[in-house]
């Protein structure tokens, strides 16, 4: 059975001190890995799709990461605006539909 | 990019009675849709995947009978709680993939259902 397993559950950062998320996965044919940002009462936001080991993306001051076995998340010199529960899905087999994680509630002090 | 909106975002309703969610993809067309539910502090747990014209596939241990799903067009699908109960109080959330793009699947902005 496909499992998804994001660590820490809840972070909590200073303003500027940068950090990372975990996200390990085991799946029978990882087709795409992805991030999302969900606030508070809303849907999630899309932030990437990772597909294959050794794949890097970028977007503002997050940068994921894939391996064979995980996918990290890294936050650098987060804002207050960063804080938000961070989500973490894979697409895998014949499937079109997503597993997530639990998330990573990140929470950033000024 | 894709747009996927959710109606009601928020609903109150009696113990026994029904209720319908609607979702839209507004710029492209959507064959499959995916409902979600989520309870406060976890994360999104799948329900079902709607087809669009035909029936909808539920995940082990979903009712069909009591999550009714239909996807009549390549823009909506609807998710109905029927006969709801306080336990089916949950944050609904609905997906769809744009296929004219590589990225994710786009979520709608959710609702927030609560039975008393």
């Amino acid at each position: 059975e496909d499992q998804v397993t994001q660590s820490p559950e809840a972070l909590r950062l200073q303003e500027g001190e940068s950090s990372s998320l975990n996200c390990s996965y085991t799946v029978s044919g990882l087709r795409g890995l992805f991030w999302y940002r969900q606030d508070p009462g809303k849907g999630p936001e899309f932030l990437f799709t990772l597909y294959s080991a050794g794949e890097e993306k970028e977007k503002e001051r997050l940068k994921a990461t894939l391996t064979k076995k995980e996918s990290f998340l890294h936050i650098t010199a987060p804002k207050p605006e960063d804080s938000a529960t961070y989500l973490c899905a894979v697409q895998a087999g014949y499937n079109n539909d997503m597993r997530f994680g639990a998330g990573t509630r990140l929470t950033v002090k000024p | 990019g894709a747009v996927v909106s959710q109606h009601p975002s928020r609903v109150i309703c009696k113990s026994g009675t029904s209720v319908k969610i609607e979702c839209r993809s507004l710029d492209f067309q959507a064959t499959t849709m995916f409902w979600y539910r989520q309870f406060p502090k976890q994360s999104l747990m799948l329900m079902a995947t709607s087809n669009e014209g035909s029936k909808a596939t539920y995940e082990q241990g979903v009712e069909k009978d009591k999550f009714l799903i239909n996807h009549a067009s390549l823009t909506l699908s609807t998710l109905t709680v029927t006969s709801a109960h306080p336990e089916d109080s949950s944050f609904y959330i609905c997906s769809a993939r744009d296929p004219r793009t590589a990225y994710g699947y786009t979520f709608g902005s959710g609702t927030r259902l609560t039975v008393v």
